[in-house]
């Protein structure tokens, strides 16, 4: 199965509403994870089962979806929102992950 | 302070091999999964294998077989990645990261600050 994130990149500002797509070549139910990776740094667990926001993430995050079609939501874009985002499958041994949306300041 | 705390950077030629290691700290070290995932300089994420700390069960990715070698010392609560016959392509960041206790396999919820390994001649 195999993961593809869009848009690869992607400029906003501050306050804006940004959406991340994340299909998957098979359905996956919801098998789906979203992770932010800022520069030099780990991957942090954002949302999991494609809509259950991790412990101490902020309400901004959203994430939805089932079967092929996923979406990450960040309802008003904060500074330190500018991230790469990687979608994951879940409940398969592969762990496949997105290539990656990369979060640009406008 | 719940946390995995990674050995530090490494250079090695290639056909050599590499142990990293990673220390978990402020949770009981048994009862979650260790995985290793590595980040190839400017590119994405990729899943390589995984520990059962408890029973040393250790399952890999197809690409890797052969070549990684998965261990763990429960006395000190670390886990090791050894991986050989590096290529150049090896050369990546490698992560440690804590599998969630869910009824969902995979959901990555405390991560290492990782490892770079460079292999160059």
């Amino acid at each position: 199965i195999q993961l593809t994130q869009s848009p690869s990149s992607l400029s906003a500002s501050i306050g804006d509403r940004v959406t991340i797509t994340c299909r998957a070549s098979q359905a996956i139910a919801t098998y789906l994870a979203w992770y932010q990776q800022k520069p030099g740094k780990a991957p942090k667990l954002l949302i999991y089962t494609a809509s259950t926001l991790q412990s101490g993430v902020p309400s901004r995050f959203s994430g939805s979806g089932s079967g092929t079609d996923f979406t990450l939501t960040i309802s008003s874009l904060q500074p330190e929102d500018f991230a790469t985002y990687f979608c994951q499958h879940l409940n398969d041994f592969r762990f496949t992950f997105g290539q990656g949306t990369k979060l640009h300041i406008k | 302070q719940v946390q995995l705390v990674q050995s530090g950077a490494e250079v090695k030629k290639p056909g050599a091999s590499v142990k990293v290691s990673c220390k978990s700290s402020g949770y009981t070290f048994i009862g979650n999964y260790i995985h290793w995932v590595r980040q190839a300089p400017g590119q994405g994420l990729e899943w390589m294998a995984w520990i059962n700390p408890n029973s040393g069960d250790t399952k890999f990715a197809q690409k890797f077989q052969g070549r990684v070698t998965m261990t763990r010392d429960t006395s000190i609560r670390t886990a090791y990645m050894e991986l050989s016959r590096l290529g150049s392509d090896d050369t990546a960041i490698y992560f440690c990261a804590r599998e969630m206790v869910t009824s969902t396999t995979g959901v990555f919820d405390l991560w290492g600050h990782g490892t770079l390994v460079t292999v160059s001649s």
